[in-house]
């Protein structure tokens, strides 16, 4: 089926602002990912859900960040109280873990002014 | 904390050379995976080499992978202008599934 779509694909927030991001991985990959990137720079890792497993939230930066899993498929990343060093493109991406490769989605791009 | 880390960081050839990539890891690993950016958005996956093997093909690109001094390459060959992009190795550790990106090399190529 379809790849791995993240929506927005951009988001322009003022500072102080809550916002979600949304994935939705390819189906039947059991493993998903949180990544940030901003410019110029290599993948941040941010959190890794897997099954039924308690998520790996070892790479959030802060407490203002927080994602959830629902049903094993889509993924919301929320950021509380947006600051002007979240600017950066969040990516996603799903893995079956019998291959091991991962599937990105485009990412979204958000601005925090 | 990084786990795989590419030199050069940026690398430019003309068309028709080839380019080679390295990653350096620190951890015991499962497998590693070669990835390439273009404009900054989502990745494409280009290739993955398991420990147990040593060198692996796909079209122009070739990779190898040293366990005994935790490194990769990756080589390019014949390069095109459409090459030009942003590569980046990734590590999944032995006990885990998490994947570790490393800060990418930037490659030009000169048509």
């Amino acid at each position: 089926g379809a790849g791995v779509s993240q929506s927005p694909s951009n988001k322009v927030t003022e500072k102080g602002k809550d916002v979600e991001l949304r994935c939705d991985p390819i189906s039947g990959h059991t493993a998903l990912y949180w990544y940030r990137q901003s410019l110029g720079q290599g993948l941040e890792f941010l959190i890794y859900f897997q099954g039924n497993s308690a998520p790996d939230k070892s790479g959030l930066p802060s407490d203002r960040f927080s994602a959830e899993r629902t049903g094993g498929s889509v993924s919301t990343l929320t950021i509380q109280r947006t600051q002007q060093e979240d600017s950066a493109v969040y990516l996603c991406a799903s893995m079956r873990l019998s291959t091991g490769e991962q599937y990105f989605g485009p990412g979204t791009r958000l601005t925090v002014t | 904390s990084q786990q795989g880390e590419e030199d050069p960081q940026a690398l430019s050839i003309q068309e028709g050379e080839n380019a080679t990539m390295n990653c350096s890891y620190k951890t015991s690993i499962n497998n590693l995976q070669w990835y390439r950016q273009n404009s900054g958005r989502g990745l494409v996956h280009l290739i993955l080499i398991r420990s147990n093997e040593r060198e692996k093909h796909s079209g122009r690109l070739r990779v190898t992978l040293d366990t005994s001094k935790k490194s990769s390459s990756l080589l390019i060959t014949a390069s095109r202008a459409a090459d030009t992009a942003s590569y980046f190795c990734a590590t999944v550790e032995t006990s885990y599934d998490k994947v570790i990106f490393g800060p990418g090399t930037s490659l030009s190529v000169i048509p």
